[in-house]
């Protein structure tokens, strides 16, 4: 009973070094997504993945990339870390648009707090 | 613009002290709306489901309700275990936005014993 697993919980980056987080789910969810929360500004997305092969930027993207390699992984990437990437991210999954008839909520992972020194 | 705007952004309680928080959203056309839980140090954890206006969804001290412009999530008689932050998102139908949740910045629910 996963549900949606994030690696790692917690990682301390020095600037200009790179990292990657692993968000899987065990749902047969087509749909992923990367979101980061910070205090005042809510869940903003990042990129998402709305099936296997499949990528697509969302609202903050720069300084990230993710690759949807598998249907189950979806990772987002860190090339160059910097101090405003500082928050905690979130991984989320749902069913795809065609399923929206059945219970359509996005499960969420229980994040990765990073911090960039 | 697809967005959502909730209302407060904090809230404090007595316990057993009735409430209701609120979540306005302007979107093109509304696939369906979400209330989720949100505990310090956790992910989102779903609540409910709306889909169209005059929908509720009831759990234990919970009621969701859903207009054409705006859900509210209702606190009977709440208990400190209710103390979160609950996020209410919604899925646009039309737009640029269909293959996205939408999100609000939250409210912040304080219940004291």
């Amino acid at each position: 009973n996963a549900g949606v697993t994030q690696t790692p919980k917690f990682r301390v980056l020095k600037t200009g070094q790179s990292m990657t987080l692993l968000c899987a789910q065990d749902m047969n969810h087509e749909y992923m997504y990367w979101y980061r929360q910070d205090p005042g500004m809510g869940l903003r997305l990042i990129h998402y993945s709305v099936g296997e092969g499949t990528t697509a930027k969302g609202e903050v993207p720069d300084g990230y990339n993710v690759s949807r390699l598998k249907k189950q992984n979806f990772l987002l990437g860190l090339e160059s870390a910097a101090p405003s990437q500082t928050s905690v991210y979130f991984c989320a999954s749902s069913y795809s648009r065609q399923e929206w008839n059945m219970n359509t909520e996005a499960f969420f992972g229980q994040g990765t707090r990073l911090t960039v020194v | 613009e697809d967005q959502v705007t909730q209302s407060p952004e904090a809230l404090r309680l007595q316990e057993g002290e009735s409430s209701s928080l609120n979540c306005s959203y302007t979107v093109s056309g509304l696939r369906g709306l979400f209330w989720y839980r949100q505990d310090p140090g956790k992910g989102p954890e779903f609540l409910f489901t709306l889909y169209s206006a005059g929908e509720e969804k009831e759990k234990e001290r919970l009621k969701a309700t859903l207009t054409k412009k705006e859900s509210f999530l209702h606190i009977t008689a709440p208990k400190p275990e209710d103390s979160a932050t609950y996020l209410c998102a919604v899925h646009p139908s039309r737009g640029h936005n269909t293959d996205k949740l939408i999100f609000g910045t939250g409210t912040r629910l304080q219940v004291f014993p």
